[in-house]
């Protein structure tokens, strides 16, 4: 059975601090990869894509990583920010009536 | 537009009601997706539409659920005698072509809440 399991379920860290944000999956055959960021009450937003030949990608203070091996994947986000507040959440094109696997996503709180 | 919109965006309506659901993709994509998000779970995948055709309907929960989509465009997910258990958020995204290659951009939603 395709899944994707996303931890921790939630997070509360003090701004300025970093953060990681883990995704093991189980899709095959596997496509690509992609974090979303999701801001309370607004649709999910794309941060990064990953294809099986890349390991790492930054975008801005997020880089993701991605070990097609291990089926792992990583959200690093660094110097948190006040608007890093969100839900975050994993998606692994395979599998599904829409190719896609979603996560249930991490619900990360930052704290001044 | 900029982006996807959906409307209304807040609907709240009595058990046993009809509900639709109106989305706008981004002008010119051709992929449009309807997804539920209930609390604390991930996003489930309802139906997608290549142009005018949803080639797989086996992911709307029950027939009480149902899409269209005219014109290549605007798109609506109707359900009818809602339940309780309907209440979730509705989310539409649209995307260039149908394919897990292309992003998927994502509209606010409409929260639905049935009594």
């Amino acid at each position: 059975k395709n899944q994707v399991e996303q931890s921790p379920q939630s997070l509360i860290i003090l701004e300025g601090k970093n953060c990681t944000l883990q995704c093991n999956y189980t899709v095959s055959p596997f496509s690509n990869l992609r974090w979303y960021k999701q801001d309370t009450g607004r649709g999910p937003v794309s941060l990064t894509i990953m294809t099986f030949s890349e390991n790492t990608k930054s975008n801005g203070r997020y880089t993701a990583t991605l070990d097609a091996d291990t089926k792992q994947s990583s959200l690093h986000i660094t110097a948190s920010q006040l608007s890093d507040s969100a839900s975050y959440i994993c998606v692994v094109s395979g599998g599904g009536a829409d190719g896609l696997t979603f996560g249930k996503g991490t619900h990360l709180i930052i704290q001044p | 537009g900029a982006g996807v919109s959906q409307s209304p965006s807040n609907k709240v309506t009595e058990k046993g009601k009809d509900v639709e659901l109106r989305c706008d993709p981004i002008s010119g994509h051709t992929a449009l997706y309807w997804y539920r998000q209930s609390l604390g779970q991930g996003l489930e995948f309802l139906i997608y539409f290549q142009g005018n055709s949803a080639p797989d309907k086996s992911g709307l929960p029950s027939d009480r659920f149902s899409a269209e989509r005219t014109g290549g465009s605007v798109s609506t997910l109707t359900i009818q005698r809602t339940q309780q258990e309907d209440s979730a958020v509705y989310l539409c995204a649209s995307s260039l072509a149908w394919g897990t290659q292309n992003e998927q951009f994502f509209g606010p939603g409409t929260r639905l809440t049935v009594l």
